[in-house]
């Protein structure tokens, strides 16, 4: 079955980048979500198909994909984007979807 | 608005079986997917399958077939999971999602969640 890799977390200050990657075979290839979970409360989609935003969103979430790697990135921080953060892809062989493992951002 | 709202808590003993409701609003019900994705206490999401509602086509992980059922009324709009022969390792909170083409068309993303039902097994 397709594995997703994400690092448990990433550490940021106020005002500056994050980046969340997301690892897979080829996973170029496939159209890559991003869900934002906060405790206690149901994921929210905040990229789809790679780098596109649902209405709502901020524009400082972008996504992008390419070769094994996806990346989510938060730019200009704030404490509030504080949360777990997992990725999703489709499976076709099994047409059942795949997580990633979540990464905790904690924003210091 | 769309929104999905799931039935509350259930505590229920090993070897019993449960069965999860979410009813949907605000749009067209048979012309999307419902997925069901649980999360066990301090765990990650976990897909277990999805079903359409236009024709009752069912999708089950490996992990959870011959123990899982997925249904849908579309009188009331409303998707069901029961899963039999719970055990501990059940024990998590349970969302359903709505799903949606991405732009692969094939595949499918989730835009809105149920608030999700937590399910406690304990004896």
């Amino acid at each position: 079955s397709y594995v997703l890799t994400q690092p448990p977390s990433v550490s940021v200050a106020p005002g500056l980048t994050a980046r969340i990657a997301c690892g897979g075979d080829n996973i170029g290839f496939k159209s890559v979500q991003w869900y934002q979970q906060k405790p206690g409360q149901a994921p929210v989609l905040v990229v789809f198909d790679d780098s596109d935003r649902p209405s709502g969103i901020p524009e400082r979430f972008s996504g992008s994909n390419s070769g094994n790697t996806a990346t989510l990135t938060i730019s200009r921080v704030e404490v509030g984007d504080e949360a777990d953060y997992y990725c999703h892809v489709w499976d076709n062989t099994s047409d059942l979807p795949v997580f990633g493992g979540g990464t905790k951002l904690t924003v210091l | 608005q769309v929104q999905l709202v799931q039935s509350g808590a259930e505590v229920k003993k090993p070897g019993a079986s449960l069965r999860l409701s979410c009813k949907a609003s605000g749009y067209p019900f048979s012309n999307y997917g419902i997925a069901w994705v649980r999360q066990a206490p301090g765990q990650g999401l976990e897909g277990m399958g999805w079903i359409s509602p236009n024709n009752g086509n069912t999708n089950y992980a490996q992990k959870f077939q011959g123990r899982v059922t997925m249904t849908t009324d579309t009188s009331t709009a409303t998707a069901y999971m029961e899963l039999r022969s719970l055990t501990s390792d059940d024990t998590a909170v349970y969302y359903c999602a709505r799903e949606r083409p991405t732009a692969m068309v094939t595949t499918f993303l989730f835009d809105y969640w149920g608030q999700g039902t937590l399910v406690t097994v304990s004896s």
